[in-house]
């Protein structure tokens, strides 16, 4: 139980288009989720948490017009990458907490992305 | 949250315990410990919480020391797929809030 999946694994994009991440939750529903951010050899950082049918909120530093994040259903919630730069080369991973179950988030296998 | 303090790497010989040591001294009455941990180029993997009293399950065990200001995570048996880097975090378990801030972590190496 308690899988969470991302979609693509991987993605390689040209500079100043524009990049969808999906994270679903597969056998819970989850009314919060959460998006890290992980370069090279560092650790992950919080970028925003998505709300079910609510805005999300973004960590300080986090660009909200570049990285939207709709969470329009209790199994899904997308990142999207505008207008996307080199520098926005990372791997993203969310997590999502299943409703009414506690704090612990389940992550997903993450999404490497290469803005060339 | 309180912050956590972790050695930067550990070695440890495949089917021997490796002990994880983590300091949070500022730890308070109601915060828990958590353990995460991310094998190179995955998401992070939950791995147990306590908040005073040891905890076992599957995977490992958190012993928690009676002034909560350190916790050793223990892999009993160390195998090789148990290279990987981990976290300890410290954090409110109520609150609808709930953020897990990771810090660098220790990177476990297991050998033969």
């Amino acid at each position: 139980g308690a899988v969470v999946s991302q979609h693509p694994s991987w993605v390689i994009c040209k500079s100043g288009t524009s990049v969808k991440i999906e994270c679903r939750s597969l056998d819970f529903q989850a009314t919060t989720m959460f998006w890290y951010r992980q370069f090279p050899k560092q650790s992950l950082m919080l970028m925003a948490t998505s709300n079910e049918g609510s805005k999300a909120t973004y960590e300080q530093g986090v660009e909200k017009d570049k990285f939207l994040i709709n969470h329009a259903s209790l199994t899904l919630s997308t990142l999207t990458v505008t207008s996307a730069h080199p520098e926005d080369s990372s791997f993203y991973i969310c997590s999502a907490r299943e409703t009414g179950q506690g704090i612990e988030q389940y992550f997903g296998p993450g999404t490497r992305l290469t803005v060339t | 949250d309180a912050k956590t303090t972790q050695p930067t790497s550990m070695d440890c010989a495949e089917g021997r315990a490796a002990n994880l040591p983590c300091n949070h001294s500022t730890i308070s009455g109601n915060e828990y410990v958590y353990w995460y941990r991310q094998i190179h180029s995955q998401g992070p993997q939950y791995i147990i919480h306590g908040l005073k009293n040891n905890e076992t399950n599957e995977m490992a065990s958190l012993i928690i020391t009676e002034d909560r200001k350190s916790s050793t995570l223990i892999l009993p048996h160390a195998t090789l797929r148990d290279t990987a880097v981990y976290y300890c975090i410290v954090k409110w378990r109520s609150g609808t809030a709930s953020k897990l801030t990771f810090g660098t972590g220790t990177r476990l190496q297991v050998t033969l």
